[in-house]
């Protein structure tokens, strides 16, 4: 059983440009969490996603950003028109129902030049 | 106001010997968890330990424990018998169970080092 998968694991964007990071959830899990780490900072919670529905976005910044769990297919971290302070891990959890336990992903490394 | 405190930013610890990383929290709710992760310099988040707010028992795994003192609102890892792959960044965190508790809350780390 493959565990959380993130692609692309390093990202490199120009100001300016759009940043798509993919999550596919452990095999029978339907909810997705995304999570940002700036450097040398905790993780910090952005949306929580059950198929095809955002059930939390309280973390997600106002513009530019974006989330998607579309009924088929991987979770879509979308972030528009970067900047460099949008720089950091991006980690992707899933879990098999709401309050159960979190398995992360590896981690998207998003630098913007 | 912060949920989850960290309040040593880097620990050292000799080769076999036990180390406490602390964390304190903050809560009004009365059923939440407790988490710890470790975080290598390869980057991934693994977990080590789960503690919840009803459990009577301290959680253990293996060579990992949680000091969880209620009153006190602590959770520190003890990490027993220390060894040099254990140096990493380590992460508490907590989830409020109230309402579906779909969000861990971390605190901002401990580096260890682990030293022969």
């Amino acid at each position: 059983n493959a565990g959380v998968m993130q692609n692309p694991r390093h990202l490199v964007r120009r100001r300016g440009q759009e940043a798509r990071l993919r999550c596919s959830p452990m095999k029978g899990h339907s909810h997705v969490y995304w999570y940002r780490q700036l450097p040398e900072e905790g993780l910090k919670f952005m949306v929580y996603l059950q198929k095809e529905n955002i059930i939390d976005e309280s973390g997600m910044p106002k513009e530019r950003f974006s989330a998607e769990f579309p009924k088929e297919g991987p979770s879509i971290l979308r972030i528009q028109q970067v900047v460099r302070g949008d720089s950091a891990a991006y980690f992707c959890a899933s879990s098999p129902r709401q309050g159960h336990e979190q398995f992360f992903g590896p981690g998207t490394r998003l630098t913007v030049l | 106001a912060q949920k989850i405190t960290q309040t040593q930013p880097g620990m050292f610890v000799q080769e076999k010997e036990a180390v406490t990383l602390d964390c304190t929290y903050d809560t009004s709710d009365q059923s939440y968890g407790l988490f710890w992760y470790k975080q290598p310099s390869s980057g991934e988040m693994i977990f080590l330990i789960y503690q919840g707010s009803y459990d009577e028992q301290n959680a253990t795994e293996g060579r990992y424990s949680l000091n969880f003192q209620k009153a006190r609102k602590s959770a520190n890892l003890v990490i027993s018998a220390s060894q040099l792959g254990d140096s990493a960044m380590y992460f508490c965190a907590m989830r409020e169970l109230t309402g579906g508790g779909n969000k861990l809350t971390f605190g901002t780390g401990t580096q260890l080092k682990v030293e022969l």
